[in-house]
């Protein structure tokens, strides 16, 4: 089956570093996702990606944040300056039309 | 984005018990409703898609209801592994903007 695949699965950080959390998202598909979880909290959206550009972000993905598919298979979120408050769960999903979006497992950030 | 709103549990039921949880949601423009299932620091795995008739997969039904705007998810002859959160997730049009409600916990106790 195939799957989506997140790298590092878990990165501990210095705050003010920059980290780039890699995702391989599903060959065929179209539309890729980051999202976010605090520890004990829901699943927060981050960012959509399509057609090699953002189509929606949220208010949580400040100039902080930014995305990019440098080579049509990986696709990257890279967080600047870290803070404390960015020690989160973060999850790639990717999806085509007519199907589910699937995860990856997820990187956990840890940021000290 | 719109909001979607779970009640948060934790429901915890013994082995064997008839569970159900709802889901609404705010925005009208929903198109595709679904379940996904997260275990404990485990990614989101979809559990059902929710079709307008209503479908049905082994012991868990879902239901839509467009005009109350609510999802349901009724889990029959629950099991121990059945222990998870479950998320309600709803998306305006198919393939883009998912939006995750905060997720139900459900503990099922032997």
């Amino acid at each position: 089956e195939p799957e989506v695949t997140q790298t590092p699965s878990h990165q501990v950080t210095q705050m003010g570093q920059e980290v780039i959390l890699r995702c391989v998202p599903i060959s065929n598909h179209l539309y890729f996702y980051w999202y976010r979880q605090i520890l004990g909290q829901k699943v927060e959206f981050l960012v959509s990606f399509y057609n090699n550009e953002i189509s929606e972000k949220s208010e949580i993905f400040d100039d902080q944040f930014s995305v990019e598919r440098p080579d049509g298979s990986n696709f990257t979120l890279k967080i600047r300056s870290t803070k404390l408050e960015d020690s989160a769960m973060y999850f790639c999903a990717s999806l085509s039309e007519n199907t589910e979006a699937f995860f990856g497992q997820g990187t956990r950030l840890t940021v000290v | 984005r719109k909001e979607v709103e779970q009640d948060p549990g934790p429901f915890n039921v013994p082995e064997g018990a008839t569970v159900a949880f709802n889901c609404t949601y705010s925005n009208s423009a929903s198109q595709s409703f679904f379940w996904y299932r997260q275990d404990c620091r485990k990614e989101p795995k979809l559990l059902m898609s929710v079709y307008s008739s209503g479908n049905e997969d082994g012991r868990f039904t879902a239901q839509l209801n467009r005009a109350s705007q609510y999802i349901s998810l009724l889990i029959r002859d629950s099991k121990l592994s059945d222990s998870a959160t479950y998320l309600c997730v709803v998306s305006d049009n198919y393939g883009q903007n998912f939006v995750f409600g905060p997720g139900t916990r459900l503990s099922v106790l032997p």
